[in-house]
């Protein structure tokens, strides 16, 4: 069984601070990662992908890939009230079979 | 304007009423899948195509059937709905489901809401 591991929050942060969310996952054979964002009541939506180690940015996003350790992150830096949602990892293996963690509820307190 | 489509949106039924529930994208996608999403558990795929006549199953297939006859259509079946198949269900699709290019980043549906009492 393919696991990815979210903690479920809520993580709360003050506006204008950096907000940290983490992921693991069980199968060494998974081959891209994505974090996705869902608002209440919406569906999931894109933030970002990575396939290599190391650290992607775009804009405020951060994601951050280490495959030894099974683990990606995404940084939100400079975070605003509407950042708050609930946040996805996802893993993919073989590019066409998905596996999502449960999600970490993130809240943006202005 | 590029989308997928799901319908219906909201669905309440019965136990053993059939029921399909339809996805639509307008992208040319090659790749296209349904996951149901329920608290607690997050999303979990349930099965996928990578082309016409190509599908195979996720995590979650049991109670399930699909079909893909046409590229842009990825219709999910529940041939005898159970009240443990009530669940918030996506479709998605991705231009194909091959290689780390950024080609399989999915796009989802606006979802459909399944009630089965």
């Amino acid at each position: 069984q393919k696991e990815v591991e979210q903690n479920s929050g809520p993580l709360s942060v003050p506006e204008g601070a950096i907000a940290s969310l983490n992921c693991t996952y069980s199968d060494r054979g998974s081959q891209s990662f994505f974090w996705y964002r869902q608002y209440s009541g919406k569906s999931p939506e894109l933030i970002m992908f990575i396939y290599s180690n190391g650290d992607k940015e775009d804009g405020r996003f951060t994601a951050q890939l280490n495959k030894a350790s099974q683990y990606v992150s995404l940084l939100i830096r400079d975070s605003q009230p509407s950042d708050s949602a609930t946040y996805l990892c996802a893993v993919s293996y073989n590019f066409n079979k998905f596996y999502f963690g449960s999600g970490t509820k993130l809240n943006v307190k202005p | 304007e590029a989308q997928v489509t799901q319908n219906p949106r909201y669905l309440i039924t019965v136990t053993g009423k059939k029921l399909t529930v339809t996805c639509s994208q307008n992208m040319n996608h090659e790749y296209m899948s349904w996951y149901r999403q329920d608290p607690g558990l997050g999303l979990r795929q349930i099965y996928y195509s990578m082309n016409v006549e190509v599908t195979d199953k996720g995590d979650v297939p049991e109670g399930y059937k699909v079909s893909r006859k046409e590229k842009r259509n990825f219709p999910l079946i529940l041939e005898s709905p159970s009240p443990n198949q009530t669940s918030l269900y996506f479709c998605a699709s991705s231009l194909s489901g091959d290689g780390p290019s950024g080609a399989n980043v999915l796009t989802f549906g606006a979802g459909s809401r399944l009630t089965v009492l």
